[in-house]
């Protein structure tokens, strides 16, 4: 059961686009499309902000679009703001009826 | 309005025991897995146990098994987690949520537990 691997930071300028990596392995991320993100302003609860690896639920910005590739899942910002500085967290299936999260990154507007 | 609240959690010494709870409202409980999570002080955020819409079905996290027990009572809308014999590392915020499509779409307010003597 050990943490998806997330990078601790990630940092980007207004308007640009940023991407937050969560490497797993083939027994879960590789395995499933059951790979959501979660937004964790401070003193906030978490945030859905995609699920089932691509999929946004209603209200989320389409700035925010997920991927996946083997097994590597991918967080995109595009068009940073400012109100997008907050932890986020990956979140998967890895079989046997157990989950994990990733580490989580820090993604900072400059 | 959809919405979880939790009740229970504070200080315990280690070994000790504490309950926590999580009323539902604004939908079908018994419609929806519903999970625990926790954070630990400056850590991220871990997945502790969940529980099948009928409750026949229970999983937990390594770390917890033996010691932890999660249930709920659909005919109260509640969810629960018993904790025994508690240890230092157990130390966190305890946030319920609810299961959608593989992911949690409701998030209970959180709260504190802290193992410490």
């Amino acid at each position: 059961q050990s943490a998806l691997t997330q990078p601790p930071s990630a940092s980007g300028s207004p308007g640009q686009s940023v991407t937050i990596s969560c490497t797993g392995s083939s027994s879960d991320i590789g395995s499933y499309n059951y790979v959501s993100w979660y937004q964790r302003q401070p003193g906030e609860v978490p945030k859905l902000m995609i699920y089932e690896v691509t999929k946004r639920p209603s209200g989320v910005p389409d700035r925010f679009s997920g991927s996946k590739s083997g097994n590597t899942a991918s967080l995109t910002v595009s068009g940073l703001r400012g109100e997008d500085e907050a932890d986020y967290y990956c979140y998967s299936y890895t079989g046997s009826n157990i989950w994990v999260f990733g580490g989580g990154t820090k993604l900072t507007v400059l | 309005e959809v919405q979880l609240v939790q009740s229970g959690g504070g200080l315990v010494q280690p070994g000790g025991s504490l309950r926590l709870s999580c009323a539902a409202s604004g939908f079908t409980f018994s419609n929806s897995w519903m999970t625990w999570v926790r954070q630990a002080p400056g850590k991220g955020l871990e997945w502790v146990a969940n529980i099948k819409q009928d409750g026949s079905e229970k999983n937990y996290v390594d770390s917890v098994k033996g010691r932890f027990t999660i249930s709920r009572d659909n005919t109260k809308n509640s969810l629960y987690l018993q904790m025994n014999s508690l240890r230092a590392e157990d130390t966190a915020i305890y946030y319920c949520a609810r299961g959608w499509y593989a992911a949690f779409d409701v998030w209970g307010q959180g709260t504190m537990v802290t193992v410490s003597s």
